[in-house]
């Protein structure tokens, strides 16, 4: 069965912090990506990355870094945590090429105080 | 840029009735279209997909058709369940290269016994 997993369901920082999300999928996937999930706003895109150790910027990227050492993992990384910044982040993987269904992670809901 | 435009919600029902979430795209050429799924605290699953004009997809009495004449992909449901309350997201795939899905915002379906 198809699985991504992420670190943790629930995250509580401060502001300045730096944050570790960390995705990890057991299909083989080529393509990794994280959003973030916010009331009225949807699914937005912050980083995607299409190999290891290749990344490539998503509509709202400022505030984030990623890294992408593994195939199977993909880290979001969120140098200095600030309050805006709270919100549920979903990773997920897919196949190379289009037409391929995107599998989810269960989200990280990140509370940055 | 390609965008998808869904119905804003929430949407309630009663246990039984008829649903429709409407769902339209702006894209250049001939994007796949999708249906996914967020049941509460969950990340999104695929709930059907069609990937050519015309096509129809269908998953747990779901169904939407691809109408290229009228740009849409509408959801529906003839008899809505309880367990069938989560958010819906349309999401079309530029089918060029690896280029992410686009998501629309979300609708919230609250069904009541």
């Amino acid at each position: 069965d198809v699985k991504v997993t992420q670190s943790s369901r629930y995250l509580v920082k401060r502001t300045g912090e730096k944050v570790f999300l960390e995705c990890v999928q057991d299909m083989d996937h080529e393509n990794m990506f994280w959003y973030r999930q916010d009331p009225g706003l949807g699914l937005r895109l912050i980083y995607f990355s299409y190999d290891v150790k290749m990344k490539e910027k998503g509509d709202i990227p400022e505030g984030y870094s990623v890294s992408r050492e593994k195939k199977e993992r993909f880290s979001l990384i969120l140098e200095s945590a600030s309050t805006n910044q709270t919100s549920m982040y979903l990773c997920a993987s897919s196949q190379q090429g289009s037409k391929e269904t995107q599998y989810f992670g269960p989200g990280t809901r990140l509370l940055v105080l | 840029g390609d965008s998808v435009t869904q119905m804003e919600g929430p949407v309630t029902l009663s246990e039984e009735a008829f649903l429709t979430i409407n769902c339209t795209y702006t894209a250049t050429g001939y994007p796949s279209l999708f249906w996914y799924v967020q049941y509460p605290g969950e990340g999104l699953q695929l709930l059907l997909k069609a990937t050519k004009a015309d096509d129809k997809g269908s998953n747990k009495g779901f169904e939407a058709t691809y109408r290229k004449e009228t740009t849409s992909f509408h959801l529906e449901k003839g008899s809505v369940q309880v367990s069938d309350s989560a958010v819906y997201f349309c999401a079309l795939d530029r089918n060029s290269g690896n280029t992410p899905l686009v998501f629309g915002k979300g609708t919230r379906l609250s069904v009541i016994a």
